[in-house]
């Protein structure tokens, strides 16, 4: 079955610095990439996704790039804000489908002001 | 519109009592989904019904049931608690038919003595 593997497990930058999360998968048939945040006391909240027929989206200072022949796609954060200070999940599916919807373990984002 | 809700906010069982989850969307979802998050695991799926009247499992739905009681609502029950069903347990809807983001509620933390 398809595994999630995510790295780092924790990350501190500097206000205004950059934030790079990195995950792997498992099974080449996963094409629906999605990430969360997830904030102290809530539930997971999608912040940006990718389809396997696209190699990066981006949606204002957050982008996702995705190489499948390396089954791999990553998270970038710029000009990182205290805000942005969460846990953050990638995960993959097959087909779409929730069910089929494996999480990394999660990376712990601190940003110091 | 309240988006996912989720009832009990905190839960403190003795091992071999039983209870209820009780979640409910409003989005007209097809698709509602159990997760359970333990620390450095990620989320991992219990249970989920892909639309009104099929329930399917996951991959952890030892100890578990679950009823899609209508199109809104999707409970999980707990028939014999264990001290490692302690976690926090979130419940997630999805639109089904192409749209895969998934909704997450604001998650019930349970505590097994």
């Amino acid at each position: 079955g398809e595994n999630v593997e995510q790295h780092p497990s924790t990350l501190s930058v500097q206000e205004g610095d950059s934030a790079v999360i990195k995950c792997t998968y498992s099974d080449s048939a996963s094409n629906y990439f999605p990430w969360y945040k997830q904030e102290l006391g809530k539930g997971p909240q999608l912040i940006i996704d990718i389809r396997s027929n696209v190699g990066e989206k981006k949606d204002q200072r957050i982008a996702v790039t995705l190489n499948k022949t390396a089954k791999h796609f990553s998270l970038h954060i710029t000009e990182t804000q205290p805000e942005d200070s969460a846990v953050y999940f990638c995960a993959a599916s097959l087909g779409g489908g929730g069910f089929k919807t494996i999480f990394g373990a999660g990376t712990r984002l601190f940003v110091k002001a | 519109n309240a988006g996912v809700t989720q009832t009990p906010k905190f839960q403190v069982l003795k091992t071999g009592q039983s209870m209820t989850l009780q979640c409910a969307q409003d989005m007209n979802h097809n698709s509602m989904y159990w997760y359970r998050q333990d620390p450095g695991m990620g989320l991992r799926l219990i249970y989920y019904s892909a639309s009104e009247g099929t329930t399917d499992k996951g991959e952890v739905p030892n100890g578990y049931n679950v009823s899609r009681l209508n199109k809104r609502e999707f409970s999980l029950r707990l028939e014999s608690a264990a001290p490692s069903q302690t976690s926090v347990y979130f419940c997630a809807s999805s639109g089904g038919q192409g749209r895969y983001e998934q909704y997450f509620g604001p998650g019930t933390r349970l505590t097994v003595t």
